[in-house]
């Protein structure tokens, strides 16, 4: 199907693990951006890519990690989790030609125990 | 940096009554302006943009925005609420001088029967 997938939907995983988050999208869309979303702060941008191979820090980019080799998918990497990275996780993609509006994922729900 | 402020964490109303959620944004330059919509567990969906063709934005689902320049402000209605638009709001602008988006805190609205 078309537009932008995130897997796993759900994902518990112990402190210390590294866990990847998935994020595909059929669009072509040049822009993508992860985000968390926690009760109390709302929507937080975590790391944001403008085109392959071009990432960049958002709001909150402390203990993850990101790539981008192909202009479909961009997968945010958790090297060492932590309790403090539970929370839900959004993939969200926009397009050069269009008005700034992000489309987005429908989530990784992630727990760290 | 631009900014939204969405005053009320929770909106209750009745079903058929107005529902009314505020947006006020912080923008040097003629923003540009987004509400989304979560329903529980799922994603964000965009319910209507602002982009300076017009002050009053009609979006999906019976919504509208009306962008006063004055008052700085954005103010989401729907003229009569339904159960089905019980959900999570957010307030939205494009933030610096990429494709970010600056999300605001998220308004709650439940509707009573």
């Amino acid at each position: 199907d078309a537009g932008i997938t995130q897997s796993p939907r759900y994902k518990i995983t112990e402190t210390g693990r590294q866990v990847t988050l998935m994020c595909h999208q059929t669009w072509s869309h040049s822009y993508m951006f992860w985000y968390r979303q926690d009760l109390g702060h709302g929507l937080r941008l975590i790391y944001y890519s403008a085109a392959a191979d071009i990432t960049d820090k958002g709001e909150v980019p402390d203990g993850y990690v990101v790539s981008r080799s192909k202009t479909e998918n961009f997968p945010l990497t958790l090297e060492s989790a932590t309790r403090s990275q539970t929370s839900v996780y959004f993939c969200a993609s926009s397009e050069v030609w269009g008005q700034y509006e992000q489309y987005f994922g429908p989530g990784t729900r992630l727990t760290v125990t | 940096a631009q900014s939204v402020t969405q005053l009320g964490s929770h909106v209750s109303v009745s079903e058929g009554a107005l529902v009314l959620l505020r947006c006020n944004y912080s923008s040097s330059v003629p923003p540009y302006l987004f509400w989304y919509v979560q329903y529980p567990n799922q994603g964000l969906q965009l319910l209507l943009k602002y982009t300076s063709a017009a002050t009053l934005v009609k979006g999906i689902n019976g919504f509208e925005a009306e962008f006063k320049k004055s008052e700085t402000s954005f103010h989401l209605t729907k003229p009569s609420a339904h159960m089905s638009d019980a959900a999570e709001y957010f307030c939205a602008v494009k933030s610096g001088d990429d494709y970010k988006l600056s999300f605001g805190a998220g308004t709650t609205v439940t509707v009573r029967a």
